[in-house]
């Protein structure tokens, strides 16, 4: 599998505040996606990021609050809008490296606690 | 919709005591069932896949098997590293692009030394 790293790791932030957070394949990967994990829930699918087009959003998630790129095969940002308490969470991206495998393999993840 | 229910939520076990993990699923067209491991601040590693009913998969003391409804996470004589929490997945959907992953909760298991 692929090294995926993430930054920031983690970050305190104001409500109302932007924040961008970013995730590096080191080798061109197929699919990548981003995640959420709230505090004691599960992790969910945000959306698939897209090279070269709009991401695909999933139920519950709109691009004016989670905008998404995806500039080339190894890179992806993930932006939480106008952020509230309740986007305090876990973020993480996933991809899958080779076309026809299924399995997903994670990043670090980047820890976001807004205030 | 899809759903995974994970049990129990934790695990206490000694060092050396077996025990399983089960994941619970409901799918239209399960096209394969994962299981990742979690630390502390750390995102998920992955462990295993399985993509019929019948299937095992062994890595060290981990044994995952599958049936049509739900799958086990065998822990075999575990050491306090086996410490983390268990994630399950499940994949569903035919035709290119069936990609997402619904995830369960996950079994914090906790290996008293």
């Amino acid at each position: 599998s692929a090294v995926i790293s993430q930054k920031p790791s983690r970050d305190i932030c104001q409500r109302g505040t932007s924040l961008t957070i970013q995730c590096q394949v080191d080798s061109q990967v197929t699919m990548m996606f981003w995640y959420r994990q709230q505090p004691g829930q599960s992790l969910t699918l945000i959306a698939t990021a897209n090279q070269g087009s709009e991401a695909t959003y999933e139920s519950g998630f709109v691009i004016d609050k989670f905008p998404i790129s995806r500039p080339n095969l190894t890179f992806s940002t993930l932006t939480v809008s106008n952020m509230s308490p309740e986007d305090s969470s876990i973020y993480l991206c996933s991809e899958v490296g080779l076309a026809g495998s299924e399995t997903q393999y994670f990043g670090p993840g980047t820890r976001l606690l807004v205030l | 919709e899809d759903q995974v229910t994970q049990s129990p939520e934790a695990l206490r076990l000694q060092e050396g005591e077996s025990s399983s993990l089960n994941c619970s699923y409901t799918v239209s067209g399960l096209r394969g069932l994962f299981w990742y491991r979690q630390d502390p601040g750390k995102g998920p590693e992955f462990l295993f896949t399985l993509y019929s009913a019948g299937e095992e998969k062994e890595k060290e003391r981990l044994k995952a098997t599958l049936t049509k409804k739900e799958s086990f996470l065998h822990i075999t004589a575990p050491k306090p590293e086996d410490s983390a929490t268990y994630l399950c997945a499940v994949q569903a959907g035919s035709g290119a692009g069936s990609y997402q992953l619904t995830f369960g909760k996950g079994t914090k298991l906790s290996v008293i030394p």
